[in-house]
């Protein structure tokens, strides 16, 4: 059964940094592009980054480029999302997916729980 | 940058209704769109991929067409499980653009 689980979010004042995990199981980790997704409380989703299945390639949204850095450690099955200077803005939850494929088209297929990020002083 | 936009933005239905949700593109996306459905504190779930194709598990009343600029959900026959947020995502380019989501409840 494939399971992505995050953890790492929590209270963090303006200007502040967390590192979110996302710990992957029930699939070959390393054969997946993986994303990040977030969603402020009570509005939509919002697309913020992803990473090649091998890691050398990575993505940003304008709104969190040069402050939030995806990784991934294929030997430890798991993804993360380092953010620097956070906002008021970046309150949401956050989420990691699974990217898969079938005949050229990609999609979300797997979702993690979503963990919480609050930005306030 | 491709924008995405659903109708309506909520909608009232009933069980048994048959309900379609709109979602447009601000550019030529041929079938690189999916379709999610997201309940209160749960994270989205794939139903659709590739503006038509039903995802493994996703029950048949769903259905999507719809190529190029324009694409349409369907739910067939309205089930109490189905009442819930539905979102839109283009996947021609590297941004993953989402609609605003289109929130179905209760008449």
């Amino acid at each position: 059964e494939v399971q992505l689980v995050e953890s790492g979010g929590g209270l963090v004042q303006p200007g502040g940094s967390l590192r979110l995990s996302c710990a992957a199981s029930g699939f070959i980790f390393s054969s997946y592009e993986m994303k990040w997704v977030r969603q402020a409380p009570g509005k939509g989703l919002e697309f913020i980054s992803y990473i090649s299945s091998s890691g050398r390639t990575t993505y940003y949204a304008e709104s969190v480029k040069g402050r939030f850095t995806v990784s991934r450690d294929n030997a430890k099955n798991s993804l993360y999302l380092q953010m620097n200077s956070l906002r008021v803005e970046d309150t949401a939850f956050y989420y990691c997916a699974r990217e898969g494929c079938s005949n050229g088209v990609c999609y979300l297929d797997y979702w993690g729980q979503g963990t919480l990020v609050t930005v306030s002083s | 940058d491709i924008q995405m936009t659903q109708s309506p933005s909520s909608l009232s239905a009933s069980v048994g209704d048959r309900v379609t949700i709109t979602c447009r593109a601000s550019q030529i996306i041929y079938n690189y769109l999916n379709w999610y459905q997201q309940k209160p504190g749960k994270p989205p779930r794939l139903l659709i991929y590739g503006a038509s194709s039903l995802h493994i598990g996703v029950p048949s009343r769903f259905s999507g067409s719809g190529s190029g600029t324009d694409f349409t959900l369907t739910i067939s026959s309205l089930q109490p499980e189905d009442f819930a947020t539905y979102y839109c995502q283009q996947t021609y380019n590297t941004r993953y653009n989402f609609g605003q989501g289109t929130k179905l409840d209760i008449k």
